[in-house]
């Protein structure tokens, strides 16, 4: 079945840090890979998205891309900040269900100290 | 505001009684989908609309779980019995786009139910 495997938390790091999220999947086709993120006392809300392979999702310094070949989408910044400290969740829309049930992994904590 | 209401915000309730849980969407989003999220855990699908109808609803756990959307626009969730173990946070989320799998989710801040 279609499944997503993200790294486990806590992450701690330093701010300006290179930040890396492992994540993988399972799935038949072309899903689409998302990244949301939960900030504190705060609703899921769109990180990034890549609808292809080899596409790379972008925003607020956040980049990941669409690894067909590895099934992967790993989530990178190069300069973390403290308010960056968040849940983010990668999730996957199979492409064989029109789009209507997104999956999302366990999530993984990320602290940022100052 | 102009995204997703969910009420309550917190529900504690004891093990055998009735829960509905609300949730509304943004203005014109066509579609309506329930997830349930434990603690450490991502969201779990339990169902989604397209317009008043439920056009999957396999993620509902069993039947005691139940969902509507009459109008196509304000969604409960219904559990009956509860028990225990149905303790969690249910997010609701909607969507405009459900033509490709490329939509984003927009989702409330979701009502946190304890069953004692």
């Amino acid at each position: 079945g279609n499944s997503v495997t993200q790294m486990e938390g806590p992450v701690t790091l330093s701010e300006e840090a290179f930040l890396t999220i492992n994540c993988t999947y399972t799935a038949t086709g072309y899903p689409s890979l998302f990244w949301y993120v939960q900030y504190p006392g705060e609703g899921l809300q769109l990180l990034l998205k890549a609808t292809k392979a080899d596409d790379k999702g972008s925003n607020k310094g956040f980049e990941a891309t669409y690894r067909k070949e590895t099934t992967s989408f790993h989530l990178e910044k190069g300069s973390v900040q403290v308010s960056d400290s968040a849940v983010y969740f990668c999730a996957l829309t199979p492409s064989n269900t029109g789009g209507f049930k997104t999956i999302f992994g366990a999530g993984t904590r990320l602290f940022v100290k100052a | 505001g102009a995204g997703v209401s969910q009420t309550p915000s917190n529900k504690v309730t004891e093990k055998g009684k009735y829960v509905e849980l609300r949730c509304d969407p943004i203005s014109g989003h066509t579609a309506l989908y329930w997830y349930r999220q434990s603690l450490g855990q991502g969201p779990e699908f339990l169902i989604y609309f397209q317009g008043t109808g439920a056009a999957d609803d396999s993620g509902l756990p069993n039947d005691r779980f139940f969902a509507v959307r009459p109008e196509g626009s304000v969604s409960t969730l219904k559990i009956q019995r509860t028990e225990r173990g149905d303790s969690a946070v249910y997010l609701c989320a909607s969507s405009l786009n459900v033509g490709a799998n490329t939509g984003e989710l927009f989702f409330g801040e979701g009502s946190r139910l304890t069953v004692l």
